[in-house]
């Protein structure tokens, strides 16, 4: 079983829609989690930190449950913009950062 | 600021031949990270490395070798290319594998084995 699984997607929505995004993790001794945008035939770039208690950045909310290992990514009013992949990674203290696949977000006018 | 390069950043090899992807961060990151991307398969850890001297194997290392002999470089060297090694390879650097802190990536490497 893969450390980090996400559903690939895509997920097609459209403008001003709310997508959410999970992401589930095997290793339980996972410490960080984060989200990447990752734009076509770019590198990744980090979204958001996510947090123990959640956090919000705007129109993104990120939620982390440890009793059932999954983080989550809330996207509300999708712009157009906001059309990428995005990829949840995690890690323990002292080892690498672990990628899930990715999925995919497609947003529409 | 720079932050995490890479180079090339196009190559086509042919099978057999063998190469180096340079990868250079001026931000002194202790981690440093090698991945390749397959289309539509995420990011697979190849090596990573803690600190310069230090180097471990990620998922995927078959096929790759890695040095660390300062800070600032983390090559990733390719022998006996093969075509199952066709890719896009992305370095990375963070300050520390601690909590929440961000990987920063290079631009990629854009691999064809022909």
């Amino acid at each position: 079983r893969k450390e980090v699984e996400q559903d690939p997607g895509p997920f097609n929505v459209p403008e001003g829609a709310t997508v959410a995004f999970n992401c589930t993790y095997s290793n339980s001794a996972s410490q960080s989690f984060f989200w990447y945008r990752q734009d076509c035939r770019k590198e990744p770039k980090l979204l958001m930190s996510v947090y123990s208690s959640g956090n919000e950045d705007g129109r993104f909310t990120a939620q982390l449950n440890r009793a059932s290992q999954y983080i989550s990514l809330l996207i509300r009013d999708s712009k157009l913009s906001d059309s990428a992949t995005y990829l949840c990674g995690s890690n323990q203290a002292g080892t690498a950062l672990i990628f899930g696949k990715g999925t995919t977000l497609s947003v529409s006018s | 600021n720079a932050g995490v390069t890479q180079t090339p950043k196009f190559r086509i090899l042919k099978i057999g031949q063998s190469m180096t992807l340079q990868c250079t961060q001026d931000m002194n990151h202790n981690y440093m990270y090698w991945y390749r991307q397959d289309p539509g398969m995420g990011l697979k850890l190849i090596y990573y490395s803690v600190g310069a001297g230090i180097t471990d194997k990620g998922e995927v290392p078959n096929g790759y070798n890695v040095s660390r002999s300062t800070t600032e470089d983390f090559p990733l060297r390719l022998e006996l290319a093969a075509p199952s090694q066709t890719s896009v390879y992305f370095c990375a650097s963070s300050y520390s594998g601690g909590l929440n802190t961000e990987a920063f990536f290079g631009q990629g490497t854009r691999l064809t084995v022909v």
